[in-house]
């Protein structure tokens, strides 16, 4: 069983559409939790950063973390072509080592 | 403020040769880490350091990787003797310190033929 199991998708949703995409972990250390966006052939870009349980919530993105049954979310609201990229979860027990999953790529059609 | 800078953005290298990559941190930050990335897989960590010391390289294939960060000039991830399984986006990443955010740069791929 992998650390941290992410949907690879393709997930595909009109314009306008809210998108949930999400993640499930093994290890129960685990308290910084991330995601970021990967445009085809670029870096990862910082989403979201989070430390613990709870919400965040910063413009169009909302991070949940649910320690109790280790599955953390990220909601898009309004999404647009150009959130169209590759969705990395990632975590770690203390931000030295991240663990990553494997990405759910999102397709935002006009 | 540059982000996290890396070169090449490309390197092809023949199986049996060395293969540098370059890592520049942003200003200010001390801590660099090296992913790797391999076509329809997350980013595997390699390795972390601050300047001069390796603080985590449980990640590292145990033969031909190496990583240093020196005191002036940028982190270098050293692959020798490279072979096609080697071939990767190799992604590099910075942060201020412990338990702050990680900013990566936009990889080099690393073509082995």
């Amino acid at each position: 069983q992998k650390e941290v199991e992410q949907d690879p998708g393709p997930l595909s949703v009109p314009e306008g559409a809210i998108v949930s995409l999400n993640c499930t972990y093994s290890n129960s250390a685990f308290q910084y939790f991330m995601w970021y966006r990967q445009y085809s052939r670029k870096g990862p870009e910082l989403l979201m950063y989070t430390y613990s349980s709870g919400n965040k919530e910063d413009g169009r993105f909302t991070a949940q973390v649910d320690k109790s049954s280790k599955y953390i979310s990220l909601f898009i609201r309004d999404s647009q072509p150009s959130d169209s990229a590759t969705y990395l979860c990632a975590m770690s027990e203390n931000t030295d080592k991240l663990i990553f999953g494997t990405g759910t790529r999102l397709q935002v059609f006009p | 403020n540059a982000g996290v800078m890396q070169n090449p953005r490309h390197l092809v290298r023949r199986r049996g040769q060395e293969a540098r990559l370059r890592c520049s941190p942003m200003k200010g930050h001390s801590h660099v880490y090296w992913y790797r990335q391999l076509p329809e897989e997350g980013l595997k960590f390699m390795v972390y350091l601050q300047k001069e010391n390796i603080i985590d390289e449980s990640g590292m294939p145990k033969e031909r990787f190496s990583a240093e960060f020196p005191k002036e000039g940028p982190s270098i991830l050293r692959i020798q003797q490279v072979v096609r399984g080697d071939s990767a986006a190799y992604f590099c990443a910075s942060s201020s310190g412990v338990n702050t955010e990680a900013f990566f740069g936009q990889g080099t791929r690393l073509t082995v033929v």
